[in-house]
């Protein structure tokens, strides 16, 4: 069965600082995996994808993340987080398995600090 | 850009009602699926429908609830006995048939509040 674990449920940095958000997933067959990013009270904004090609994905907001599958990992990171960075990170896997469905992690809530 | 949409954004029903959230999906997709996000907790799938049938399901997709697509845009979630459990977002999504990866696009959701 697919699964993802994100580890740190509350992440918490300085503006202009690093942002490292982890995600481990787990999976019998080639994932796609996704980061989304959530907004108080809006919906699902996709940040970026990995479909296997290139390992290291750039998005939207100049998040970036990379895939190692020795590692089983797909950590998002951004070099200099902005205050308007704070939200709810969800790490995701979508795999084929008849019908896609995408399986969550439980969220990390970003908080910046100024 | 082509984008999922959900109505209404926010539903209040008293617990034991029927309720109907309706989505449109991107009009060239042919997957169509619906997830659902309780206050502070992590979005979960319910379900996934393709070619009028329903193609998977969880756990959480019991008899109270069923799909429908009526016509050829729209795509239902219907619960036909809220409890005060059922209180979360709703999320409605689509995807196209693309042979080995299936992005799906998400609507902004409906807050379904349960009294």
């Amino acid at each position: 069965a697919q699964s993802v674990t994100q580890l740190g449920s509350h992440v918490s940095v300085s503006e202009g600082a690093l942002v490292l958000l982890r995600c481990n997933y787990s999976s019998s067959v080639p994932p796609y995996l996704f980061w989304y990013v959530q907004y108080p009270n809006q919906g699902l904004q996709l940040l970026l994808k990995y479909t296997s090609a290139a390992t290291l994905v750039k998005g939207i907001n100049g998040f970036e993340a990379e895939f190692k599958k020795s590692e089983t990992s797909f950590h998002l990171t951004k070099p200099s987080a902005h205050m308007s960075d704070a939200a709810e990170y969800f790490c995701a896997v979508s795999v084929n398995t008849g019908g896609f469905k995408t399986i969550f992690g439980a969220g990390t809530r970003l908080f910046v600090k100024a | 850009e082509p984008e999922v949409t959900q109505t209404p954004s926010h539903q209040v029903t008293q617990m034991g009602q029927e309720v109907i959230l309706r989505c449109v999906p991107i009009s060239n997709h042919l997957y169509f699926y619906w997830y659902r996000q309780i206050l502070g907790q992590k979005v979960e799938f319910l379900v996934s429908f393709y070619n009028n049938e329903i193609s998977e399901k969880s756990e959480i997709f019991d008899d109270q609830f069923s799909v429908e697509r009526p016509d050829g845009s729209n795509f239902t979630l219907k619960i036909r006995s809220t409890k005060l459990e059922d209180s979360a977002m709703y999320f409605c999504a689509s995807s196209e048939q693309v042979q080995g990866y299936n992005e799906q696009f998400f609507g902004p959701g409906t807050r379904l509040t349960v009294l």
